[in-house]
């Protein structure tokens, strides 16, 4: 089946920088893009940016752009995500999410969405 | 940015309830627009994608409608299991954001 499992919980310093990795299991990696969503306690979700697994380029809201890395290993099936300069606010459980991409029938468009997260990796940025 | 707004913020309903949450855009999004729920320390799970088509393995008392920018998530008899928060999400233009939430709350 597929699944995707992230990497163990962070606890990192105001200024520091953090890796977490999202591991895909059950398709083939390089046919799907992944994003990558944060939420910050008691918030609503938030989306980062997602990498197109196949060909690695990616996209970054302009709210991290700078600070956000994304990035993937297709030898692992893995999507990575840094970020770095972290302050406080950063806290949050960040989760990777696999693209979904379909057109519905009678239609000429395609359809976004993310059908398959890992559970979650809690990142908490404390002096 | 779009912005996505759901109303009520919270609900209260008890098991049969029909449960009806709804979700505006700031700017039309033609059908791109998907439901998540959520529950407490649990990754969201998407329920309908492009505003209308139910996700595979979904209870068919889940549904959802609308375009452009007023929608709507329907719960047509509420069970134990759907207590949760339920998220509205645009993949109309990047950045894709979220509604705030509707949490579903037992009467």
């Amino acid at each position: 089946q597929v699944q995707l499992v992230q990497s163990g919980a962070e606890v990192k310093k105001p200024g520091a920088s953090v890796k977490v990795s999202c591991k895909a299991s059950g398709y083939t990696f390089t046919s799907y893009a992944m994003h990558w969503v944060r939420q910050a306690p008691g918030q609503r979700l938030e989306w980062m940016g997602w990498i197109n697994a196949g060909n690695g380029n990616t996209k970054y809201s302009q709210k991290f752009q700078g600070r956000v890395t994304i990035t993937r290993d297709t030898s692992a099936s893995t999507a990575n995500m840094e970020l770095s300069s972290l302050r406080s606010e950063d806290t949050a459980v960040y989760y990777c999410a696999r693209d979904r991409r379909t057109r519905i029938t009678g239609t000429t468009s395609w359809y976004y969405y993310m059908d398959v997260w890992g559970k979650g990796t809690t990142v908490t940025v404390s002096s | 940015d779009i912005q996505m707004t759901q109303s009520p913020p919270s609900l209260s309903a008890s098991v049969g309830d029909r449960v009806t949450i709804t979700c505006r855009a700031s700017q039309s999004i033609s059908s791109y627009l998907n439901w998540y729920q959520q529950k407490p320390g649990k990754a969201p799970k998407l329920l309908i994608y492009a505003a209308s088509s139910l996700q595979s393995g979904v209870p068919s008392r889940f549904s959802g409608s609308g375009s452009g920018t007023d929608f709507t998530l329907t719960i047509s008899s509420l069970q134990p299991e759907d207590f949760a928060t339920y998220y509205c999400q645009q993949s109309y233009s990047t950045p894709w954001t979220f509604g705030q939430g509707t949490k579903v709350e037992t009467k």
